[in-house]
């Protein structure tokens, strides 16, 4: 099947720095993109919907000066997160789909961010 | 507005089946989905199902969908130890151009030899 990666896997920073995740969509080319955010054992929360060539759509109460998204390219979207601070600590799993005989949306493999 | 929930915790033995639960409240969903999230990963797509489907099967997983009661399961025959991992379920809910996906709180499936 299709492969979504995430780079890096895990980010240690210091609070007040940025940190930019890439999400790549290895083996096809994706339009669409989505960013996630998980708490420790707690569900995915969709933070925003990374178009090619536009502007993101943020879920309500995503801040979207602190968490930009570049969707640059048809295989590759980054999220930085500005200005880090230890509640900002989570994982972030990005997502990819393609479509063809049937939907399917692909994952990556998550980045683990901590601010100390 | 939409809304998925899931019991947090299943045990089984190894050998049996485990049915893992799942209810939603948007109507309009097209898709509902399982994945499969291990430890320190992403998820891993098991199966879906279209929403005017009422069972699909694919191997060991059975997945039972009823739409008037808004209810979705996942059953695993014969489960494994390596079948040890978090089970969300997912409801696919057109939002014009885009398809997000709403996921249910995850069941944490743990499988005792």
């Amino acid at each position: 099947g299709a492969v979504v990666s995430q780079h890096p896997s895990w980010v240690i920073c210091k609070s007040g720095t940025s940190v930019k995740i890439e999400c790549r969509s290895l083996d096809f080319q994706a339009t669409t993109m989505f960013w996630y955010r998980q708490f420790p054992k707690q569900s995915l929360m969709l933070m925003a919907t990374s178009n090619e060539g536009s502007k993101a759509t943020y879920e309500q109460g995503v801040e979207k000066d602190k968490f930009l998204i570049n969707h640059a390219s048809l295989t590759l979207s980054t999220l930085t997160v500005t200005s880090a601070h230890p509640e900002d600590s989570s994982f972030y799993i990005c997502s990819a789909y393609t479509t063809g005989a049937y939907y399917e949306q692909y994952f990556g493999p998550g980045t683990r961010l901590t601010v100390t | 507005g939409e809304d998925v929930e899931q019991s947090l915790f299943l045990s089984v033995r190894e050998g049996d089946s485990s049915v893992i639960n799942c209810t939603y409240t948007d109507s309009s969903s097209t898709y509902l989905y399982w994945y499969k999230q291990e430890p320190g990963a992403g998820l891993q797509l098991l199966t879906y199902i279209f929403s005017n489907m009422d069972m699909k099967q694919d191997q060991r997983l059975t997945v039972l969908l009823n739409k008037k009661d808004k209810h979705l399961s996942l059953r695993i025959a014969d489960t494994q130890t390596g079948d040890s991992a978090i089970y969300f379920c997912a409801e696919e809910v057109p939002s014009g151009s885009a398809r997000q996906l709403t996921f249910g709180s995850g069941t944490q499936l743990t499988v005792l030899p």
